[in-house]
This record gives structure tokens, C-alpha cells and sequence, in this order.
């Protein structure tokens, strides 16, 4: 099946510093989404990404839809305690895969006061 | 407008015993989903439905069974539990957009 690989898998960063992710995948998506978990809940969603090459920011969040639709990239600048959770990419490959989402590994993100 | 959310939250369970997972959301979406998470592999999908009174399986079906009686539940049954059973399981729902909404989560133990 299809496989999302997203790094860092953690990343410990200082409260005011600027933060990037990635996914990468084997095969092409129509659709990437970036979430995020707090602990001990669900994932929410963070922002929505349908047409390559897109750029969509969400506040302090902007995302974008790579150009070969194989990839993907989350940045989050100026960091605050709260932005501590993890993050994961998904990808939809469209067609009838009846909204399947596959899920990158996630990156866990720790932010020092 | 409660959203997704799942019943139990936490549930031990030994070796062989049995057990629902249920879903519920209020959103009238059509398609529902149930996922794994276990550390260090994001989420997998275990079973999906487009539609009540249909299911479909996902990328790890194997060990459990679901059921979409009514469009606003789907459930999610362990006939006879094993410890690689051991995760957090998260349902999830989307009316039309590949956006999807997840419940809180049922964190199950297997001994």
C-alpha cells in the first residue's frame, strides 16, 4: 500500500522558534491534510490542501502542496508552549478510495518555555 | 452538536474476552471510519463505511468485525481479544470533502 514518510519524527525546540515538517510519499495525492493531536484526544485539522503547488496558512500555521503531489510541507513560526503535540500528515489519493486517508508516522513536538 | 464520540474511553481486557467499541456522531455524514494508533506508526485504517447498512475493510482488518445499523453509529467488535490488540482506537466521519473528524479516542488494554 501507499506509504507516508514524515520527519522529523520529534523535534525539541526553544518557545519563539520557527518549526518544519515534511511528508514525503511513494506515489501521488490528490489531497493533503496536516492534524494535529493533543494528548489524550483526537486529531483536529489544521489545514486542507487540494491543488498542487498550493500555499494555505491557518494563523501562525502555513502549509503547502508540493509540485510533484508526492509531498508535502507544515511550518509553524514562532512557537508557543501550546503548539506541543503531534502532528501528522494524510494524504487522499482520490478516484473511489471512498476519502482514505493515509497517515504519515507523526512528528512529536515539544516546545521549551 | 456533539461531533464524534466514542464509548468507552478506557477499557481493560483480558486475553479472549469480547467487546464494542461504539461510535457516534450527530454531523448526518455518510462515511465513518475506524482506525489504530500505535506509537511510532501514525494511524492505520482498520474498517470504513460509506453508508448505513455498508462496511468495508481497511489496511488491518484482521481480528475484528463492524457493523453500520443506523447512519449516526458504527461499531467495532473484538470477538476474542489479543495483546497486539493493545492501542488507542479512533473513530472518525466526513460528509463529502476528504476531511475527516475524530472522536477522543478509546484506549484499550489487552492482558
Amino acid at each position: 500500500g501507499q506509504q507516508l514518510n514524515q520527519s522529523p519524527q520529534s523535534m525539541f525546540i526553544q518557545e519563539g522558534e520557527d518549526v518544519s515538517m515534511n511528508c514525503t510519499s511513494s506515489s501521488i495525492f490528490n489531497t493533503w491534510l496536516w492534524y494535529k493531536q493533543d494528548p489524550g484526544e483526537g486529531p483536529v485539522l489544521l489545514i486542507a490542501l487540494y491543488k498542487a503547488g498550493e500555499l494555505t496558512s491557518n494563523g501562525r500555521l502555513t502549509a503547502q502542496f508540493g509540485i510533484t503531489r508526492k509531498d508535502s510541507f507544515l511550518n509553524i513560526s514562532a512557537s508557543i508552549p501550546s503548539d506541543v503535540g503531534i502532528y501528522f500528515c494524510a494524504g487522499h489519493a482520490g478516484g473511489t478510495s471512498y476519502g482514505k486517508l493515509t497517515f504519515g508516522q507523526g512528528t512529536i513536538l515539544t516546545v521549551h518555555p | 452538536n456533539a461531533g464524534v464520540t466514542q464509548t468507552p474511553k478506557f477499557r481493560v481486557l483480558k486475553t479472549g474476552q469480547s467487546m464494542t467499541l461504539l461510535c457516534a456522531q450527530d454531523m448526518n455524514h455518510e462515511y465513518m471510519y475506524w482506525y489504530r494508533q500505535d506509537p511510532g506508526m501514525g494511524l492505520r485504517l482498520i474498517h470504513y463505511s460509506v453508508g448505513e447498512g455498508t462496511t468495508a475493510k481497511g489496511e488491518v482488518p484482521d481480528g475484528y468485525n463492524v457493523s453500520r445499523l443506523k447512519k449516526q453509529n458504527f461499531l467495532l467488535g473484538l470477538e476474542s481479544a489479543a495483546p497486539s490488540q493493545t492501542s488507542v482506537y479512533f473513530c472518525a466521519s466526513r460528509l463529502t470533502q476528504e476531511t475527516q473528524y475524530f472522536g477522543p479516542g478509546t484506549r484499550l488494554l489487552v492482558l
